[in-house]
């Protein structure tokens, strides 16, 4: 299984919902990555989990809140999110150490009325 | 930081025709490693190849090869034998070499289109 699956694909919500993001792999990585795409704009690193450990935080509002409650599963909590939120959340998974190329999952489409 | 630019916002080629993407960046470390990545209108980002920058020989993958010049810090992307399917955004990312985890820092991207 060299995929890594994202759920939903898009997702609709209001500025005072609470929704998740979900990402899953089954390739034993035990890194996993937060991305936010803007339209014709390259990916922007959110949040790095190594061993199922926060690693990396890159100042993101915390209307985001990560979870990875084990090493296969990644979760992106929103709530109160603003319609300048609106992106493609991509998924990414590696190996912590060597042939760490980044797989990605391919994305959740969020829309924030 | 770590900065990457690729000078070309839009490629197009006729189909069978070969395209080179560019790609500079700019780090202080001797050590690292530099991908591109293809992302089509379906909106996965896929690996197209990765280069390590301890090693001269440039990578190929089937149809897709680099020229990597560390000293100009260059990395470019050709593509043979054009196809309707390669027709993506391409991204060149740079990641450090440093153990564990890393962010990778990507360009702005090149939209290339084949013309059939």
């Amino acid at each position: 299984d060299t995929e890594v699956t994202q759920t939903p694909k898009h997702l609709v919500m209001g500025m005072t919902n609470k929704k998740s993001l979900k990402c899953e792999q089954h390739m034993g990585h035990r890194a996993m990555y937060w991305y936010k795409q803007k339209a014709k704009k390259p990916p922007e690193l959110m949040f790095v989990y190594s061993y199922e450990k926060l690693s990396i935080n890159e100042s993101v509002p915390s209307r985001f809140s990560p979870e990875c409650p084990n090493s296969s599963l990644l979760n992106l909590h929103l709530h109160a999110l603003q319609p300048e939120d609106s992106a493609l959340y991509l998924c990414a998974s590696s190996q912590v150490f060597f042939q760490n190329e980044q797989f990605f999952g391919p994305g959740t489409r969020l829309t924030v009325l | 930081a770590q900065t990457v630019t690729q000078s070309q916002p839009e490629m197009s080629v006729q189909e069978a025709e070969t395209v080179t993407l560019s790609c500079t960046y700019d780090t202080s470390e001797s050590d690292y490693y530099l991908f591109w990545y293809k992302q089509p209108p379906s909106r996965q980002m896929i690996l197209v190849i990765r280069q390590e920058a301890y090693k001269q020989q440039n990578a190929t993958e089937n149809r897709f090869s680099v020229n990597f010049q560390k000293a100009a810090k260059s990395f470019s992307l050709k593509i043979s034998d054009s196809q309707l399917g390669d027709a993506a955004m391409y991204f060149c990312a740079y990641r450090r070499s440093k153990r564990g985890a890393q962010k990778l820092v990507f360009g702005q991207g090149t939209r290339l289109t084949i013309n059939p």
